[in-house]
């Protein structure tokens, strides 16, 4: 059974910086890209950023260029997001989520998610 | 960034009711659409990919048509456990984007 664990989630200050974690197990994590999504509260769906299977690829929603970073260990079975410069509108559940080898790569299944608030 | 835009935004359906969400994106993306399913407190189940497949496990009353730019979601025989909030998402460009949602509530 495939299962996304994500941690590393808390309060931080504006302008501060976190890493969220997601432990991947069930499946080999190697072969797939990997996705963060996030969901403000009370809110939609906003789609952060993938990485390829070998890390060689990236990419970032606007909102968060070049303040988040995505990153993963194969050999850990583990994908990571630097978060800097925290804003208050980073402020909300992030979840990861493997994506299908055939097609675009489709998001499924996604992790339990874990809550971000940026707040003084 | 391709826009994603569903309607309706909330929809008040009975059980047995037929129910159809669409879908509008802001230019061309072939059929790299998929639909999600969300409720209160957890996280997102695929149920929909590449515009009209059927995610395995999936019931076969949850259906999915369209290509281009117009989409659409239909539940056949809406059941209890349907009530939830339903997202589209392109995946035929980076920036992935996500539609604002559509509300599906107990008449």
């Amino acid at each position: 059974e495939v299962q996304l664990l994500e941690s590393g989630g808390g309060l931080v200050q504006p302008g501060g910086s976190l890493r969220l974690s997601c432990a991947a197990s069930g499946f080999t994590f190697s072969k797939h890209a990997m996705s963060w999504v996030r969901q403000a509260p009370g809110k939609g769906l906003e789609w952060v950023s993938v990485i390829s299977a070998n890390s060689g690829s990236t990419y970032y929603a606007n909102s968060v260029k070049g303040r988040f970073a995505i990153f993963r260990d194969n050999s850990k079975n583990m994908l990571s997001l630097q978060m800097n410069s925290l804003r208050a509108e980073d402020t909300a559940v992030y979840y990861c989520a493997k994506q299908a080898l055939a097609g675009p790569g489709w998001l499924d299944p996604w992790g339990q998610g874990t809550l971000v608030t940026v707040s003084s | 960034d391709i826009q994603m835009t569903q309607s309706p935004s909330f929809v008040s359906a009975s059980v047995g009711d037929r129910v159809t969400i669409t879908c509008r994106a802001s230019q061309g993306i072939n059929n790299w659409l998929a639909w999600f399913q969300q409720k209160p407190g957890k996280a997102p189940k695929l149920l929909i990919y590449a515009a009209s497949s059927l995610q395995s496990g999936v019931p076969s009353r949850f259906s999915g048509s369209g290509s281009g730019t117009d989409f659409t979601l239909t539940i056949s025989s809406l059941q209890p456990e349907d009530f939830a909030t339903y997202y589209c998402q392109q995946a035929n460009s980076f920036p992935r984007t996500f539609g604002q949602g559509t509300k599906v509530e107990i008449k």
